[in-house]
């Protein structure tokens, strides 16, 4: 079974760009969330979908973060503009089961480092 | 709101001895408590959770945790460490403010074990 992929692994990029981030989680799994780890910082929670919907997205930093999951399936993350302060490691993670009242593990995907200069 | 600390930022311990990497957590309710590791260029890991029933919790690649409510803590053990342990380990816990399943981490901790 394959894991949780993101893509890309690493994205250096300017100050005012844009960068999209993708990730695709285990299939058939209905949970899908993002997390970020600003260097050397705990792992923050961003938003977390079920299917297509967004269910929690309090962990959202501005509203230059757009996060969007076509159909229920893969997920983005936009970042636009790019700021210096949205550097970090961008983590995806996807679960089993209910939003709520389980305890079914996030499996997560290798990140992507964003690099912004 | 639900937190979780690692007091550690490196825990150093020579292979074949004993190791803990430390962690403590503040929670309204009941805590689900998770350890996570994540090698180099690799994603985080599951290695074990804490949900109920006994305090010891047995998980992967012979790592165990113990749930001490008094001390509110959940400490990472192993017995006898490899040098393949060599690792970022994150501690977490469930947040139940929002009934969801996000998870709320500690900043990691390093565990470096030498030759």
């Amino acid at each position: 079974e394959a894991g949780v992929t993101q893509f890309p692994s690493h994205s250096v990029i300017e100050k005012g760009q844009t960068v999209t981030l993708r990730c695709d989680p285990i299939s058939g799994h209905d949970n899908l969330y993002w997390y970020r780890r600003v260097m050397g910082k705990e792992i923050k929670f961003l938003l977390h979908f079920v299917k297509e919907s967004k269910q929690d997205e309090s962990g959202m930093p501005n509203n230059r973060f757009l996060a969007e999951r076509t159909g229920g399936t893969y997920s983005t993350l936009k970042v636009q503009p790019a700021e210096l302060e949205d550097s970090g490691v961008y983590f995806c993670a996807s679960s089993q089961g209910p939003p709520a009242g389980g305890t079914y593990e996030q499996y997560f995907g290798p990140g992507t480092r964003l690099t912004v200069t | 709101a639900q937190s979780v600390a690692q007091p550690e930022d490196q825990v150093n311990v020579a292979e074949g001895n004993p190791l803990t990497v430390k962690c403590t957590y503040s929670v309204s309710g009941n805590p689900y408590l998770f350890w996570y590791v994540q090698y180099p260029n690799r994603g985080l890991q599951f290695l074990l959770k804490y949900i109920t029933g006994d305090n010891l919790v047995k998980g992967s690649y012979g790592f165990e945790a113990e749930f001490n409510k008094s001390q509110t803590s959940f400490h990472l053990k192993k017995p006898s460490a490899l040098v393949s342990d060599s690792a970022l380990y994150f501690c977490a816990v469930r947040d139940w403010g929002t009934g969801f399943q996000k998870l709320v981490f500690g900043t990691g901790t390093r565990l470096l074990v030498s030759p």
